[in-house]
């Protein structure tokens, strides 16, 4: 089956500047890469995806990269701000039914 | 509201003892969703519906959960005979999928504690 590695698992930036997440997969046949932010307390929000047929997307500040042949993606925020601070998780999956997700990567923007 | 709705939004119980969560996924959303996600740790797939039927069950930990969906809307999860182990947040999720490529939206989760 798939498996997903995160990194880092904390990352601490100062506001303004900009955070990056790595995540790596297993499965070549996965398609569909979604990221989710996660505040305390509260379900996963999808903050942006990306499908196998594309290399880059970005959405405003925030923007991910897909290595198919390396088997790896990242998210990429810029100009960060403290209400960036969260958990964020990568997934994997083919057509996205079945995610498989990352360990998770606590954010913390300090002001 | 327009979102994916889980209740009971905490429960706690007796080792031993049965329980139901429930789902609510967005109207309209076909595909629903089970996820369990233990203290700081990522997201597990637990089981996938498309309608009624469960064609992936594969992440169902053991006999003493099951899940069913009617009527193609709301869905609820047992888990029979507790154990301190299924201790965690159990998350919903519902999405489209009317061709398998959809995003999954999520509820804010039912979080169960057994003693």
């Amino acid at each position: 089956g798939e498996n997903v590695e995160q990194h880092p698992s904390t990352l601490s930036v100062q506001e303004g500047d900009s955070a990056v997440i790595k995540c790596t997969y297993s499965d070549s046949a996965s398609n569909y890469f979604p990221w989710y932010k996660q505040e305390l307390g509260k379900g996963p929000q999808l903050i942006i995806d990306i499908r196998s047929n594309v290399g880059e997307k970005k959405d405003q500040r925030i923007a991910v990269t897909l290595n198919k042949t390396a088997k790896h993606f990242s998210l990429h925020i810029t100009e960060t701000q403290p209400e960036d601070s969260a958990v964020y998780f990568c997934a994997a999956s083919r057509s996205a039914r079945q995610l498989t997700f990352g360990s998770g990567t606590q954010l913390t923007v300090l002001p | 509201g327009a979102g994916v709705s889980q209740s009971p939004s905490n429960k706690v119980t007796e080792k031993g003892k049965d329980v139901e969560l429930r789902c609510d996924p967005i109207s309209g959303h076909t595909a629903l969703y089970w996820y369990r996600q233990s203290l700081g740790q990522g997201l597990e797939f637990l089981i996938y519906f498309q309608g009624n039927s469960a064609p992936d069950k594969s992440g169902l930990p053991s006999d003493r959960f099951s899940a069913e969906r009617t009527g193609g809307s709301v869905s609820t999860l047992t888990i029979q005979r507790t154990q301190q182990e299924d201790s965690a947040v159990y998350l919903c999720a519902s999405s489209l999928d009317r061709i398998g490529n959809q995003p999954q939206h999520f509820g804010d989760g039912t979080r169960l504690s057994i003693l």
